[in-house]
């Protein structure tokens, strides 16, 4: 299994270009999610989709979009890229999004998309 | 909102030392999760703790969820340099947030 698969690996934008991150996972998880992490900080929610069909602001969603275009792939769009967005996007999926003591909730992540805008 | 704090950010040690790394909520959590990312990597879950006072082993890691169920720690016995990398507590609140702390950055000198 490829788990979560994350494209393009790397991408540099000039500010005010737009671009998609594409994900896929392919372990049937109901739940996926859109991270970024700058140097020195921890992972920042940026948006989540807790099942197929819905789609919830995370910590940092200003100037991103999402789109949860069916179970498997969860993409996330910068409309116009401003250099604050420079940093490395992870994307991640789970059995189930919510507390759970079963291990339902547990993250697996994609290998990151390191995004520069200059 | 929630806060997870986690520290120190950074710890130097010499190859056979022990290592520690703290981890605290501002409110009561569910569950807390731990994260390891290599250098260049991507975050891999390592274990998640759900009861009062749990503590679980892995090998030379040992990991404890508090009474209160609003701090965590890991402890890692002896280092080895196959131990760098970043650690990362999540913790996630009955209501399904999940919050990450910043890391701390092991690093080992052989």
């Amino acid at each position: 299994n490829a788990g979560v698969t994350q494209t393009p690996k790397f991408q540099v934008l000039k500010t005010g270009q737009s671009m998609t991150l594409q994900c896929a996972q392919d372990m049937n998880h109901n739940s996926m999610y859109w991270y970024r992490q700058d140097p020195g900080m921890g992972l920042r929610l940026i948006y989540y989709s807790a099942s197929e069909g819905t789609t919830d602001k995370g910590e940092v969603p200003n100037g991103y979009n999402v789109s949860r275009l069916n179970k498997r792939e969860f993409s996330l769009r910068l409309e116009s890229a401003a250099p604050s967005q420079t940093s490395v996007y992870f994307c991640a999926s789970s059995e189930w999004w919510g507390a759970s003591s079963s291990g339902a909730n547990v993250l697996t992540f994609g290998a990151g998309s390191r995004l520069t805008v200059l | 909102g929630q806060q997870v704090m986690q520290i120190p950010q950074y710890q130097h040690v010499q190859e056979g030392e022990d290592f520690t790394t703290y981890c605290n909520s501002s409110t009561t959590l569910s569950n807390i999760q731990w994260y390891k990312q290599r250098p260049g990597g991507h975050p891999v879950f390592l274990i998640q703790l759900v009861k009062s006072g749990e503590v679980k082993k892995q090998k030379r890691l040992t990991f404890q969820f508090g009474e209160a169920k609003k701090n965590s720690s890991l402890h890692i016995t002896a280092t080895q340099t196959t131990d760098v990398g970043t650690y990362f507590c999540a913790g996630q609140t009955n209501a399904g947030k999940s919050t990450f702390g910043d890391g701390t950055t092991l690093t080992v000198k052989p």
